[in-house]
């Protein structure tokens, strides 16, 4: 099992939707989730974290955490094209401590006109 | 600007070559990592470093070495053992090697085997 799954995609949702991306993690431990926006050829822009059980919202996006089911998702309201990269979730294990952090694989997200 | 800067952009080795990536901050962050990307595949961690002179391997460390002389620098040397070397190297920082602190990134490094 990996330690941080995410479905691949690509997701494709119409420009004005509502885009919902999805993460698991293994380590019942983890302290502390963060997503990443990557577009082709770039490296990762932190874009959320979130740290406690339930919703945090920053302009169009939400980050939801659940630990019980030991699950992260980002939500982004009013797609827009500018809004098609992959986002990888990352977390930070409690195994190790610090600030190591284990990535997913991305999913590729496409917003379409 | 403060920021992540990692040079050269593009860099390309003949095998049997060392060659040695550069990533400078200028955030006064404590901790800087080093990262491997694959094509489809997330970022795999190769060596951090939470002080100056003290750092410690990650989960693919081989054929790989870093030094932290200063705060600012952490340079990764690819040495010849890296069997597989072709790859997007990306160096990130943070304030401290803490469980809530958020890593930035620079501009990444693409190194390509010939």
């Amino acid at each position: 099992q990996k330690e941080v799954e995410q479905n691949s995609g690509p997701l494709s949702v119409p420009e004005g939707a509502i885009a919902s991306l999805n993460c698991t993690y293994s380590d019942r431990g983890s302290q502390s989730f963060f997503w990443y926006r990557q577009y082709s050829g770039k490296s990762p822009e932190l874009i959320m974290f979130i740290y406690s059980n339930g919703d945090k919202e920053d302009g169009r996006f939400t980050a939801q955490l659940n630990k019980a089911s030991q699950y992260v998702s980002l939500l982004i309201r009013d797609s827009q094209p500018s809004d098609s990269a992959t986002y990888l979730c990352a977390v930070n294990p409690i195994t190790g401590g610090g600030n190591k952090l284990t990535f997913g694989t991305g999913t590729q997200l496409k917003v379409e006109l | 600007d403060g920021g992540i800067t990692q040079s050269p952009k593009y860099l390309f080795r003949k095998e049997g070559q060392n060659v040695t990536l550069s990533c400078e901050q200028n955030l006064n962050h404590d901790a800087m990592y080093w990262y491997r990307q694959d094509p489809g595949q997330g970022l795999r961690l190769i060596y951090y470093s939470q002080i100056v002179n003290d750092f410690q391997k990650g989960d693919i460390a081989e054929g790989y070495s870093v030094s932290r002389e200063k705060k600012e620098s952490f340079p990764l040397t690819v040495t010849s053992a890296q069997k597989n070397p072709t790859a997007f190297y990306l160096c990130a920082s943070s304030m401290e090697l803490a469980a809530y602190n958020e890593q930035f990134f620079g501009p990444g490094t693409r190194l390509t085997v010939l």
